[in-house]
């Protein structure tokens, strides 16, 4: 199946410090999205990115479309411990697969010092 | 309070003895879809369902099978459930095409089979 390059696959970071992670592909993607996934809980939605190089703001968090589709960024501004997690890029509607499937990364785990 | 179940939230198994892990939304979604997740690897789909009656192949199939008799239940089976099968497995249902609509994730259920 499709392959989705996610980095880095972890931070330490303290707390307060700005985090940036990045996910590419070698393949053409109409959606990509980011999820965060809490110790023993399900991803939860973060941002939705629909249109090359659209740049999308969640609060603290920024995410770009890359504008030849085949990346994607995640940053977190002044980061707090509450932000310590796994990050996951997604991506979708490829050129050669459907809209009914989504590609996940291999997800970044962040860890936030106080 | 609109949500993903999943049941059971932990299950200890022995080799060959086939077992069937529920799912279901309260939120009328035609997409459902399984996942695993295992370390290093991300996040992995298994099979998903755009409607009733239809369904289809994720990236990794072998050794599970799904129904989807009722729109708002989709459990995944293991016949013969072996050792590598061994992973945390989620449930997601979106409004429709997951890359266009928010995917909302079950819980998790955290499958051994010794």
């Amino acid at each position: 199946g499709q392959q989705l390059n996610q980095s880095p696959q972890s931070m330490f970071i303290q707390e307060g410090e700005d985090v940036s992670m990045n996910c590419t592909s070698s393949s053409i993607f109409n959606t990509w999205l980011w999820y965060k996934q809490d110790p023993g809980e399900g991803p939860v939605l973060l941002i939705a990115l629909y249109k090359a190089g659209e740049l999308t703001s969640n609060g603290r968090l920024t995410a770009q479309f890359g504008i030849t589709r085949k990346d994607s960024f995640l940053n977190i501004s002044a980061s707090i411990p509450s932000d310590v997690g796994i990050y996951f890029c997604a991506a979708g509607g490829n050129s050669g697969g459907s809209n009914y499937k989504l590609t996940f990364g291999k997800g970044t785990l962040l860890t936030v010092n106080p | 309070e609109a949500q993903v179940t999943q049941n059971p939230r932990y299950l200890i198994t022995v080799t060959g003895k086939k077992l069937t892990v529920t799912c279901s939304q309260n939120m009328n979604h035609e997409y459902m879809s399984w996942y695993r997740q295992d370390p290093g690897l991300g996040l992995r789909q298994i099979y998903y369902s755009m409607n009733v009656e239809v369904t289809d192949k994720g990236d990794v199939p072998e050794g599970y099978k799904v129904s989807r008799k009722e729109k708002r239940n989709f459990p995944l089976i293991l016949e013969s459930p072996s050792p590598n099968q061994t992973s945390l497995y989620f449930c997601a249902s979106s409004l429709e095409t997951p890359g266009y609509n928010e995917q909302f994730f079950g819980p998790g259920t955290r499958l051994t089979v010794l």
